[in-house]
């Protein structure tokens, strides 16, 4: 099925540094959502967002949504051993009820 | 809130056996629920959108007759992996939506089945 890309495919960094990730898609979409994945664990939801512009934060995690509606950011400060994991975007298009998901990215952390 | 639970959370059956899954939203009714498969260092992939009440809709090249799915509440669908195979062991993941087209999706914390 169809996929959003994701980017980058896998980092690591050191601790507390800040990390950022994009997720971008050729289609429009209504709804950004961003998700971490822990192994063996499902996606547990991070932020959502639902205008084009929009600025989001949990914590030290903060995520926009694109001006174009094609794209979407994860921006992670003073990362910690705990971020390692699988972030997942997820778009919703206008219409339609089945989130696309990205490829993922996957971080690790050195401490 | 939004808490989804999946059970079990690890299976082991043998070659041609059935295997249920049951994914229960605690705290919420979901008039829709999704069931996806997850490979090895892969991203999820969308098996089948079930409504409650109503039949399931399956995504193109997931085999109905196999996997039965089985939304009989608001708040629990149930995924039956029929006659079961080595190729069918699999990390499966469900998520539940108040309102699908509208809501998030919340996610279950997945089932490992292992086929010998």
């Amino acid at each position: 099925g169809q996929q959003l890309n994701q980017s980058p495919q896998s980092m690591f960094i050191q601790e507390g540094e800040d990390v950022s990730m994009n997720c971008t898609s050729s289609s429009i979409f209504n709804t950004w959502l961003w998700y971490k994945q822990d192994p063996g664990e499902g996606p547990v939801l991070l932020i959502a967002l639902y205008k084009a512009g929009e600025l989001t934060s949990n914590g030290r995690l903060t995520a926009q949504f694109g001006i174009t509606r094609k794209d979407s950011f994860l921006n992670i400060s003073a990362s910690i051993p705990s971020d390692v994991g699988i972030y997942f975007c997820a778009g919703l298009a206008k219409g339609t009820y089945k989130y696309i998901f990205g490829t993922g990215t996957r971080l690790k952390v050195l401490a | 809130g939004a808490v989804v639970s999946q059970h079990p959370s690890r299976v082991i059956c043998k070659s041609g056996t059935s295997v249920k899954i049951e994914c229960r939203s605690l705290d919420f009714q979901a008039t829709t629920m999704f069931w996806y498969r997850q490979f090895p260092k892969q991203s999820l992939m969308l098996m089948a959108t079930s409504n409650e009440g109503s039949k399931a809709t399956y995504e193109q090249g997931v085999e109905k007759d196999k996997f039965l799915i089985n939304h009989a509440s608001l708040t629990l669908s149930t995924l039956t992996v029929t006659s079961a195979h080595p190729e069918d062991s699999s990390f499966y993941i469900c998520s539940a939506s108040r309102d699908a087209g509208t809501d998030t999706q919340y996610f279950g914390p997945g089932t490992r089945l292992t086929v010998l």
